[in-house]
């Protein structure tokens, strides 16, 4: 049973728009989620994070937001760059004292 | 400061064969461990360690071990290996096991 889900397998988006990755949840005891962005050929790279008691976070071009009635999570890259063509990993955990669990990905290709 | 290094990054073995794979980081982590990625799925942890000379099952341990002689060094065994353990390979680390970990490059496996 997937706890972290992430059903888009990829996405398309223009330069310059909006990206929207999305992540569900099913574990109601996940208090701390993070995005990965992982490039071929190299290991996945920490790229934000939330915590439960927020809804939301902001580095940059970068937004996490975090619906925990719905049990839902939403990466915001605003503009999308060439750069940011990638895989983007959705992973939780329940504690300091638990594993991380990871989503399957979604491949992110920006469009020129 | 590497961060954290893996070797070999590519191997080719044939069934039944046996192999280490080894991982090395240099920032003082107690946490480290290794995953396992496979198409259209995502991080899979095989095992990790707490700390020097401790190490613990994670989703997926069968048909491999691991060694946690030195804080920095985590290194994975296949003592037999089967065509199902072709996989990419990913070690991490982190300062603590529910937070932001740090991965290597990848180690890619193929058994025939």
């Amino acid at each position: 049973d997937q706890q972290v889900k992430q059903n888009s397998p990829s996405l398309s988006v223009q330069e310059g728009r909006i990206s929207i990755l999305n992540c569900d949840y099913t574990n109601s005891m996940f208090d701390y989620f993070l995005w990965y962005k992982k490039y071929p050929a190299e290991g996945p790279t920490f790229l934000i994070s939330i915590s439960s008691i927020k809804d939301k976070n902001e580095d940059g071009r970068f937004t996490v937001f975090l619906n925990k009635s719905a049990k839902h999570l939403s990466l915001h890259i605003v503009p999308s760059q060439p750069g940011d063509s990638a895989v983007y990993f959705c992973a939780a955990s329940a504690g300091s004292n638990y594993q991380l669990i990871w989503g399957a990905g979604t491949k992110l290709i920006i469009k020129p | 400061n590497a961060g954290v290094t893996q070797t070999p990054k590519f191997r080719v073995l044939k069934t039944g064969q046996s192999m280490t794979l080894l991982c090395a980081q240099d920032m003082n982590h107690e946490y480290m461990y290794w995953y396992r990625q496979d198409p259209g799925m995502g991080l899979r942890l095989i095992h990790y360690s707490v700390g020097e000379g401790t190490t613990a099952k994670g989703e997926v341990p069968d048909g491999y071990n691991v060694s946690r002689l030195k804080k920095q060094n985590f290194l994975l065994g296949l003592e037999s290996a089967a065509p199902s353990q072709t996989s990419v390979y990913f070690c991490a680390s982190s300062y603590i096991s529910g937070g932001e970990q740090f991965f290597g490059p990848g180690t890619r496996l193929t058994v025939l």
